[in-house]
């Protein structure tokens, strides 16, 4: 079955740690995308991927860093930098370039909690 | 700036009555629009989307929505709703300087009573 995978379903972080949530996609898709999820705020843009080796910050990039070093792989890791880390993030990937026009597909995701 | 506005937080409706969930777009060019829904816990899932051509579009589940470009208005609608329906329900819009993203409403929760 072709889909996206994000783990760990919950993940739990002291302060001052960093951790790396995970996202795969086996849709051979060129564009990957990560956005947080908080009540009532519906999802905003941390940072999106075209190609390999090639990322760009979204609207809330800061205390947070992603890699695209293999086609299926996005992880993004929330550094001790992001100041209110714990939410609900979900990863998602498009066929094209132009990935905003094609359907996003969606990752079940993430919820990090800070304790 | 490009903006969604959903304006209903949350929503109850009983099952089997029809539904309308609205939203209001703020966009200087043609828009492409989209609705998603997100069960409980899960990732998004695409209902239906606009980019040109005939105004109302078809989704999947039996949703449909109209774009009225008057009104700044893309709602979606049901004719009866399933109580596997409950979910949250996004609209977004194709926005950005370059429109190089989507901008997401904010949501509305959708209850539905037996």
């Amino acid at each position: 079955d072709g889909g996206i995978t994000q783990s760990p379903k919950y993940l739990f972080r002291k302060e001052g740690q960093n951790v790396t949530l995970s996202c795969e996609q086996n849709l051979n898709h060129d564009a990957m995308y990560w956005y947080r999820q908080d009540p009532g705020q519906g999802l905003r843009l941390i940072y999106y991927s075209q190609i390999v080796n090639d990322f760009q910050k979204g609207d809330i990039a800061e205390g947070y860093s992603v890699s695209r070093e293999k086609k299926e792989s996005f992880p993004l890791t929330v550094t001790s930098a992001q100041k209110n880390p714990t939410a609900f993030y979900l990863c998602a990937s498009s066929p094209r370039l132009a990935g905003v026009y094609d359907t996003q597909y969606f990752g079940p995701g993430t919820r990090l909690t800070v304790l | 700036a490009q903006s969604v506005t959903q304006p209903d937080i949350h929503i109850t409706v009983s099952e089997g009555a029809s539904l309308e969930l609205r939203c209001n777009y703020s966009y200087g060019a043609t828009p492409y629009l989209f609705w998603y829904v997100q069960s409980p816990g899960q990732g998004l899932q695409l209902l239906l989307k606009y980019f040109s051509g005939d105004t109302l579009v078809q989704g999947i589940k039996g949703f449909e929505a109209e774009f009225k470009r008057s009104q700044s208005s893309f709602n979606l609608r049901k004719p009866s709703v399933h109580w596997s329906d409950a979910a949250e329900y996004f609209c977004a819009v194709v926005g950005g300087s370059s429109a190089s993203k989507i901008i997401f409403g904010s949501g509305t929760r959708l209850s539905i009573r037996p």
